[in-house]
């Protein structure tokens, strides 16, 4: 069985800061993975999503890894700011047309 | 580019009753999934449904069912409420293995 971990849970940190937020999988067969962000009481925003032939995608200050072979994806947000506070989520489908398997997420508080 | 649509945004229902939620993928997307997400068990997987067909099912018991219509719209139904159905409930709409995109959900109170 497929299990997602991302750690910590939450993160506080001063404005400006460089982060990467970790995702780490047990099963390596997986066809592409997605990071979403989730503000409180909102639906899942899609910010990257990488295929499994690909090695990161960037878009503005986010930028997305994925490595296989190590079970691990990071999301690395450059100079953050107080409105990147959220939860951010990895998940990604366990097979082909497969349900999405999520992390727990990690709560991200940028301090002004 | 219209996103996922989600109806209503919130709802408050009694206990016995039931209730009808609708999702309306994003235009050509043929798959439509829903998902319930609540704090102690996070997001949970429902059901998926692809041209009207349900592919994927998660474990939830039969008072939650859904369905899709021609059109790709889906609605999930939930019978007999309970309080633990209490939750924010989320559908995604994708198409093949470009990702997914997720409404805004509906918020559920049982009382």
């Amino acid at each position: 069985k497929q299990e997602v971990t991302q750690i910590p849970a939450a993160l506080s940190v001063p404005e400006g800061e460089n982060l990467v937020l970790n995702c780490s999988f047990t099963d390596s067969a997986i066809y592409n993975l997605q990071w979403f962000r989730q503000d409180p009481g909102k639906g899942l925003t899609s910010l990257l999503l990488i295929q499994s032939s690909q090695r990161e995608q960037t878009s503005g200050r986010l930028n997305a890894s994925l490595d296989k072979s190590s079970g691990r994806s990071t999301l690395y947000i450059a100079a953050s700011q107080p409105g990147d506070s959220a939860t951010y989520l990895c998940a990604f489908p366990t097979g082909a047309n497969s349900k999405l398997t999520f992390g727990k997420g990690i709560t991200l508080s940028v301090r002004p | 580019k219209a996103g996922v649509t989600q109806t209503p945004r919130y709802l408050i229902k009694t206990r016995g009753q039931q209730v009808t939620l609708s999702c309306s993928p994003i235009s050509g997307h043929r798959s439509v999934s829903w998902y319930q997400q609540t704090p102690g068990q996070g997001l949970q997987f429902l059901f998926e449904y692809f041209s009207e067909t349900q592919r994927n099912k998660g474990n939830f018991p039969g008072r939650f069912s859904g369905r899709q219509f021609s059109n790709s719209r889906s609605e999930m139904n939930v019978s007999t409420l309970e309080l633990g159905d209490s939750a924010l409930y989320l559908c995604a709409s994708s198409w093949f293995n470009y990702g997914y995109t997720f409404g805004s959900g509906t918020r559920l109170t049982v009382v």
